[in-house]
């Protein structure tokens, strides 16, 4: 089976620092280009970053530029978030994503998710 | 940046209901646009890609049309597992952004 399990969520206070984590299975990993997309309670999608198969390729959203680094390791098929420096604001529940070429660029296999939540 | 807006952003329906969703985006996109229905609690679940594509698994009472800046969501017939909360998102360029999100609710 197809999947994506997310893990390292939890509650941090602010300026404080986690590491997201997702276990890819099912597939083969390195082949595939990796988002991380945020939803905060109760509002809307919000892709945070992206990462090329080889992991020499990486993007950010500019709300997260300079604090978050995305990184994978294809030999553990995983991906990884660092967060640092964590606001209020960072408050939400963090998915994987896998990216499909073939598909439009679509995000076609989701993680369940994991929340972190930034208060003091 | 581009800006992806859906309209509208709720709708009471009845089972059976022809409901339509449309989403505009900012700039030209081509046909990098993409539907995804989220249930509370679970992750969001391709439904369209490439703007008309069907995901495999997804009935065919979903279907996805437009090109440009102008797209919609069709659900010919509206099913209770449809009522959901229903987002397109551009897969033109980076930052890959989504719409606000269409709540479908039971009338």
């Amino acid at each position: 089976e197809v999947q994506l399990v997310e893990s390292g969520g939890g509650l941090v206070q602010p300026g404080g620092s986690l590491r997201l984590s997702c276990a890819a299975s099912g597939f083969s990993f390195s082949n595939y280009e990796m988002n991380w997309v945020r939803q905060a309670p109760g509002k809307g999608l919000e892709w945070v970053s992206y990462i090329s198969g080889s992991g020499s390729t990486k993007y950010y959203a500019d709300s997260v530029k300079g604090r978050f680094t995305i990184s994978r390791d294809n030999a553990k098929n995983s991906l990884y978030l660092q967060i640092d420096s964590l606001r209020a604001e960072d408050t939400a529940v963090y998915y994987c994503a896998r990216k499909v070429a073939a598909k439009g660029d679509a995000f076609d296999i989701w993680g369940q998710g994991t929340m972190v939540t930034v208060s003091s | 940046d581009i800006q992806m807006t859906q309209s509208p952003s709720s709708l009471s329906a009845s089972v059976g209901d022809r409901v339509t969703i449309t989403c505009r985006a900012s700039q030209y996109i081509s046909t990098y646009l993409n539907w995804y229905q989220q249930k509370p609690g679970k992750a969001p679940k391709l439904l369209i890609y490439a703007a008309s594509s069907l995901q495999s698994g997804v009935p065919s009472r979903f279907s996805g049309s437009g090109s440009g800046t102008d797209f919609t969501l069709t659900i010919s017939s509206l099913q209770p597992e449809d009522f959901a909360t229903y987002y397109c998102q551009q897969s033109y360029t980076i930052p890959r952004t989504f719409g606000q999100g269409t709540k479908v609710e039971i009338k």
